[in-house]
């Protein structure tokens, strides 16, 4: 089982603002970077630190965090945003080894 | 322009070897952190391993551990992952990917960019 949870599965219409969610233990102390990664292809870093996108990120993509939850918000989804979302952060074992959450597929009515 | 290249996959019996290969470019390789991700088909993302800049330090996940060497060499810009004593769960697309040199206790961490990964089938 993964120590970070997230939801399977997520839809959201056209235009329309979703939060995709991740909780485990270690949020509370590590910050949590996010991932997009449509069939086929590598995953793509999309959030990371505090609030932080890469170069080439649209800035519909925010990130925030708050006690063992971190949250990816993409606000106005556009169809080129379907695909799974991933978190990672630092496992709660205290080996200081990473670790993902399940993944989130997010659907665009 | 930052690449990475992953090689090395293919098919192998249960019980075999495998090495593969992560060829960096574009970049400051020995100055970084490197990992190893897998991505069984149709399931998700799984952190295997990570070597720290300089090569001195490596962490394995648990199911990994004992079968899984993570090595570099910073004069050849390349990441390697030796793979012994493999089973049909390590069936996967591997990737490798960067991450900055924080050291371990950063709070702060992340994953960029990605190779496009390299598949490796256990199976007889």
């Amino acid at each position: 089982s993964s120590e970070l949870t997230q939801d399977p599965a997520v839809s959201v219409a056209l235009g329309q603002t979703v939060r995709i969610t991740c909780q485990g233990d270690s949020l509370r102390s590590y910050y949590a970077s996010w991932y997009q990664q449509k069939p086929g292809q590598a995953p793509v870093l999309v959030i990371y630190g505090k609030n932080n996108r890469p170069s080439g990120i649209p800035d519909r993509f925010s990130g925030s965090s708050s006690g063992n939850t971190a949250s990816l918000t993409i606000t106005g989804a556009q169809a080129e945003d379907e695909a799974d979302y991933y978190c990672n952060s630092r496992d709660s074992s205290g080996n200081l080894n990473w670790v993902f959450g399940g993944g989130t597929k997010l659907t665009v009515l | 322009e930052v690449q990475l290249v992953e090689s090395g996959g293919g098919l192998v019996q249960p019980g075999g070897s495998l090495r593969l290969s992560c060829a960096a470019s574009g970049f400051t390789f020995s100055s970084y952190w490197m990992h190893w991700v897998r991505q069984a088909p149709g399931k998700g993302l799984v952190w295997v391993s990570r070597i720290n800049s300089d090569g001195s330090s490596t962490s394995y996940a648990d199911s990994v551990k004992g079968r899984f060497t993570i090595s570099r060499d910073n004069a050849k810009n390349t990441l390697y992952l030796q793979m012994n004593s493999l089973r049909a769960e390590d069936t996967a697309v591997y990737y490798c990917a960067r991450s900055p040199d924080y050291g371990d206790y950063a709070f702060v961490n992340w994953f960029d960019p990605w190779g496009q990964g390299t598949l490796v089938t256990v199976s007889s």
